[in-house]
């Protein structure tokens, strides 16, 4: 089946250790999005690639980047992770049309700063 | 611009009962995209419905309907006979139709509901 996985599902880091989460898609889709979702929170964007054109958010931190080295795979990198930053990180993929596509979701992964 | 509200944050129903869980948007635009995403204890977001603003038809999926009214920028969703395996935080969105080629969506803030046995 056609999917959207992320890897680890669970990823315990240090305060300050740079941390990389990633996501790969089935789907063939043009747009790869991160979101950040803390509890009892909805889903925040952080960044999302048309492709290889990288699209920030305007409120995400720079400590957060990511990579897209190819269609099927994208990246989140946390330079400096700080307690704050404890939280789910879900990736979505959609064709990108601007129609509206839906958006598919991973399972997410669980990060935990200690 | 944009808006998704879900009044409800918190509901709680016994096994069985019917369940509304309402949402209300605010767009500008007159083409545009809803959605509803279901959240269960694992985290992923699981994809219900996509809408889109001239289709105001309601749809039927099993135990879920959901009823589409533009006059009240309302998109709610119904689950008959509930089950406790519909205990989840439940997302309305809204997406705008763009030229940015992205389909970025705004969330509302969900509704946790508990099914009770």
């Amino acid at each position: 089946d056609a999917m959207v996985i992320q890897n680890p599902r669970y990823q315990v880091t240090q305060f300050g250790k740079p941390v990389t989460l990633s996501c790969s898609q089935t789907l063939n889709h043009n747009v790869m999005y991160w979101y950040q979702q803390k509890s009892s929170q909805a889903p925040k964007l952080l960044f999302h690639y048309y492709d290889k054109d990288f699209n920030n958010e305007a409120d995400t931190p720079d400590n957060f980047q990511s990579r897209r080295p190819n269609t099927s795979f994208c990246f989140l990198d946390i330079r400096s992770p700080g307690l704050g930053d404890a939280a789910m990180y879900l990736c979505a993929t959609s064709f990108g049309t601007g129609s509206g596509e839906t958006q598919y979701f991973g399972p997410g992964t669980r990060l935990l700063v200690l | 611009a944009q808006k998704v509200t879900q009044a409800q944050t918190e509901i709680s129903v016994v096994e069985k009962e019917d369940v509304t869980l309402d949402c209300v948007y605010e767009t500008r635009d007159t083409t545009y995209y809803l959605f509803w995403y279901k959240q269960p204890p694992s985290g992923e977001l699981v994809f219900l419905i996509r809408r889109n603003s001239f289709d105001e038809q309601n749809e039927i999926s099993g135990r879920y309907s959901w009823n589409f009214q533009k006059s009240t920028s309302s998109f709610n969703f119904t689950i008959t006979a509930s089950q406790v395996v519909d205990s989840a935080v439940y997302f309305c969105a809204l997406s705008e139709a763009n030229m940015n080629r992205d389909d970025k969506i705004i969330f509302g803030k969900g509704t946790r509901l508990h099914i009770l046995p």
